[in-house]
């Protein structure tokens, strides 16, 4: 069974950093590229970036750009988003998504979410 | 960047009736549009890719059809648990990956 479980939510002052993770378990994980996307409170859903399963393509959203990084590592089943400067607008429930195997590009597997709250 | 708009923003139906959501695209993205189901509190749950292919374990109450800019999501029956917001995606053009604003289907 495919499992995703996101870690490392909290409460974090504007211009501060925080560690996301996503533990994944039930599939080859190095074989897949991911996503984070994310949503603000009673909004709806917004891409913030991906990996390829080798990690030789990365992007993000315009949004995140020079303030977030996304890693992995294959070893450890792992996906993280380290997000650096952080603003009032990046509090969101952000989800690790596994990208269906192939040429498509969308979302076969989502985690349940943790929430980053970015408040003084 | 491709500009998704979903209609209507709520949709108000009756258990058993059937339910038509529609998403417009800006500019074509082929069948490369995908469904997810969200419901309070959980996290989105793929319902269609391809525009209308059923993903895993998905009832056949739920069907896509559409290509390049316009493509709709029909739930024949509605039962309890499909009142929930529905999102499209398209991954034509990406990055960025993106959404519609969501429908809403409300009890009515």
């Amino acid at each position: 069974e495919v499992q995703l479980a996101e870690s490392g939510g909290g409460l974090v002052q504007p211009g501060g950093s925080l560690r996301l993770s996503c533990a994944a378990s039930g599939f080859d994980f190095s074989i897949y590229s991911m996503k984070w996307v994310r949503q603000a409170p009673g909004k709806g859903l917004e891409w913030v970036s991906y990996i390829s399963g080798s990690s030789s393509r990365i992007y993000y959203a315009d949004s995140v750009k020079g303030r977030f990084t996304i890693s992995r590592d294959n070893g450890k089943n792992s996906l993280y988003l380290q997000m650096d400067s952080l603003r009032d607008e990046d509090t969101a429930v952000y989800f690790c998504a596994r990208v269906v195997y192939g040429s498509a590009s969308y979302d076969d597997y989502w985690g349940q979410g943790t929430l980053v709250t970015v408040s003084s | 960047e491709i500009v998704l708009t979903q209609s209507p923003a709520t949709l108000s139906v009756s258990p058993g009736e059937r339910a038509t959501l529609s998403c417009r695209a800006s500019q074509s993205v082929s069948s490369n549009l995908a469904w997810y189901q969200q419901r309070p509190g959980r996290a989105p749950r793929l319902l269609i890719y391809g525009a209308s292919t059923r993903a895993t374990d998905i009832p056949a109450r739920f069907s896509g059809t559409g290509s390049g800019t316009e493509f709709s999501l029909t739930i024949s029956s509605l039962q309890s648990d499909d009142f929930a917001v529905y999102y499209c995606q398209q991954y034509n053009n990406r990055p960025p990956w993106t959404f519609g604003q969501g429908t809403k289907v409300e009890i009515k």
